[in-house]
């Protein structure tokens, strides 16, 4: 299958800075990225689509002036939480498709926010 | 009503065993559906992608598809104790961009 790769995979950060979290398609290009958000023992919740060229749309209830997404070109995208906070602390997964209809995920980014 | 229901388990079965889990939407022009297994602290990985009604088999896993009753189902059989995990139900709808997930169901295998 197809390889999403998702960076940085921990990171851990003061309140108030931002963390920008990259996530590249490595065998093929992806015009749209979806980045989901995941709580323990909870499921992905989708918080934006992401499309190349263009600006993201962002689910409902999910704050766009917070989670800035950022598709530059076919295999980058990439997530930037600013001014954390400890609520913001989560997983993050970028997920891609590739000419198919499947979905490939990164390896996540666990965020915490001290 | 979620748009895609699943019984949070867990779901205990001993080894050797047929492991089945069940899944509803609620978006009747969904088209597409996906099962996919999560370890714990791990992104989420594709076991199978149904498109049509029936049943679809690859290896240990047959997925099960039942559009009239919008009821997608996985069974695995000769269970290991290396599939259990957390197993998520996803479904394409009728808009055709976006994917939702279910909330998973977590499956442990007993030896």
């Amino acid at each position: 299958g197809a390889v999403v790769s998702q960076h940085p995979s921990r990171v851990i950060c003061k309140s108030g800075t931002s963390v920008k979290i990259e996530c590249r398609s490595l065998d093929f290009q992806a015009t749209t990225m979806f980045w989901y958000r995941q709580f323990p023992k909870k499921s992905l919740m989708l918080m934006a689509t992401s499309n190349e060229g263009s600006k993201a749309t962002y689910e409902q209830g999910v704050e766009k002036d917070k989670f800035l997404i950022n598709h530059a070109s076919l295999t980058l995208s990439t997530l930037t939480v600013t001014s954390a906070h400890p609520e913001d602390s989560s997983f993050y997964i970028c997920s891609a498709r590739d000419s198919s209809t499947e979905l490939f995920f990164g390896e996540g980014s666990r965020l915490t926010v001290l | 009503q979620k748009e895609v229901e699943q019984n949070s388990g867990p779901l205990s079965v001993p080894e050797g065993a047929i492991a089945s889990l069940n899944c509803t939407y609620s978006d009747r022009g969904s088209q597409s559906f996906f099962w996919y297994r999560q370890y714990s602290g791990k992104s989420p990985e594709l076991i199978m992608f149904i498109y049509s009604n029936g049943d679809k088999e690859d290896g240990r896993f047959t997925a099960q598809l039942n559009k009239a009753s919008q009821y997608v189902s996985l069974l695995i059989r000769d269970s290991q104790p290396s599939d259990s995990a957390t197993y998520l139900c996803a479904v394409r709808g009728s808009s055709a961009s976006k994917i939702i997930f279910g909330s998973g169901t977590r499956l442990s295998i007993r030896p």
